[in-house]
Formats: C-alpha cells, sequence, structure tokens
C-alpha cells in the first residue's frame, strides 16, 4: 500500500500569506496525484488534478506541483474562505490512499 | 448541473446489513466509473471501492471485501454499496464519488453508525 504523508498536519495562517502543503508518498506515483478541499460539513472537492492540472471554477490561486515522490499544493495570497482540511489522494496503484490532511485555520 | 441523491444510511447493530443508494444526475452517468469513499467521525479520507462504467470490473479495499458488494444500475443512474456483516469500524459518512482516479464530483454523504 502506497502511504501519503502530508505536513503540515495543522496551520494557522493569516490572510494573504502564501501557503505551501507537502504530500510524500512512500514510493513513486508519477503524476498521479490530486488534491481536495473539505469545508466542515461538506464533501471534498477536487482542486487539482494529475499533480498539476487546474480545474475550471478552481480560482487561479491554488497551483500544484511535483511527480514521483514529492508533490506540493500552494495557496497564492490565502483568503478567509480557504479554511479547510485539504487532502492528496493517490490513484497509481491499488488500493487508493489519501493522505491523512491537513488543517488550514485562518487567524 | 451535477446533483446526487444519496439514501439508505442509519443506525445498525454489529453484524447487520445496510444498503446505501446513490443517484446521480447532471454528466454523463454510463460514461463514468464510480466510486465510494467514507470518512470516520472526525477522521480522514478512506477509499472503498469503484466500479467500471459497465460494473464488470469491482474493487474493493482490503477492510470491507467480503463484507461490502459495489453494483451500478445505469439504466437508473444510480450505484449502490451492500454492506454486510457490518462492525463498529464501519461508523463513518459515506461518500458517492463520480470517476476512480481523480474524483470529480461527490455526494453530500450518508451516515452510517454500527452500535449496538
Amino acid at each position: 500500500e502506497i502511504v501519503l504523508t502530508q505536513s503540515p498536519d495543522f496551520q494557522s495562517v493569516t490572510p494573504k500569506e502564501k501557503v505551501t502543503i507537502t504530500c510524500r508518498a512512500s514510493q513513486s506515483i508519477d503524476s498521479a496525484l490530486h488534491w481536495y478541499q473539505q469545508k466542515p460539513d461538506q464533501s471534498p472537492k477536487l482542486l487539482i488534478k494529475y499533480a498539476s492540472q487546474s480545474l475550471s471554477g478552481v480560482p487561479s490561486r491554488f497551483s500544484g506541483s511535483g511527480s514521483g515522490t514529492d508533490f506540493t499544493l500552494t495557496i497564492n495570497s490565502l483568503e478567509a474562505e480557504d479554511a479547510a482540511t485539504y487532502y492528496c489522494h493517490q490513484s497509481s496503484t491499488l488500493p487508493i490512499t489519501f493522505g491523512q490532511g491537513t488543517r488550514l485555520d485562518i487567524k | 448541473q451535477v446533483q446526487f441523491v444519496e439514501s439508505g444510511g442509519g443506525l445498525v447493530k454489529p453484524g447487520g446489513s445496510l444498503r446505501l443508494s446513490c443517484a446521480v444526475f447532471g454528466f454523463p452517468f454510463s460514461d463514468s466509473y464510480m466510486s465510494w469513499i467514507r470518512q470516520a467521525p472526525g477522521k480522514g479520507l478512506q477509499w472503498i471501492s469503484y466500479i467500471s462504467r459497465s460494473g464488470d470490473d469491482i474493487y474493493y479495499a482490503d477492510s470491507v471485501r467480503g463484507r461490502f458488494t459495489m453494483s451500478r444500475d445505469n439504466t437508473k443512474n444510480s450505484v449502490y454499496l451492500q454492506m454486510n456483516s457490518l462492525r463498529p469500524e464501519d461508523t463513518a459518512v459515506y461518500f458517492c464519488a463520480q470517476g476512480h482516479l481523480n474524483l470529480n464530483h461527490w455526494g453530500r454523504g450518508i451516515l452510517v453508525t454500527v452500535s449496538s
């Protein structure tokens, strides 16, 4: 099973700050890495697919990078509405796995 | 507009069974793989199962294989999750989602509680 380890687990940030969340895979997954945002009491929302592909309707301040085992989700100029838990997810190898999540609080 | 209509959750005793249903609208259902993912209270996301477009190929997480069965009915734009031999650790919100690689759209989730 491929283990995805996110860091940090929790971060308290101020609006307009730049935020970086990392996801490390226990073995290479090429670019089969996706990022989701989950706000309290809501279902997850796909933000970035295949490591760096942006999606229609997702604000441009969200971007992704990486390949192999190391991946990054970057949020430029954080907004209050970005308070949420963020998960990475690999679809390279069964079983499909998720990272443990990174909770972002807005100060 | 993508819409999910989920049903079938509730409280069940250990060893009992439940069948979850998820009807979807707003995207070409028969062209889509579908997945189930769950989230235990206060915990992260856990993939459970996915099914191919035709329903011929189905994959399960080890934790549910042999107890859960995923199926679909393309005439009803619906997927199902038959859950047998339920355990307290199966307590979670169960989400159905479009796709099996990247999960494009998610339902609101169905709460399943396994407790005596």
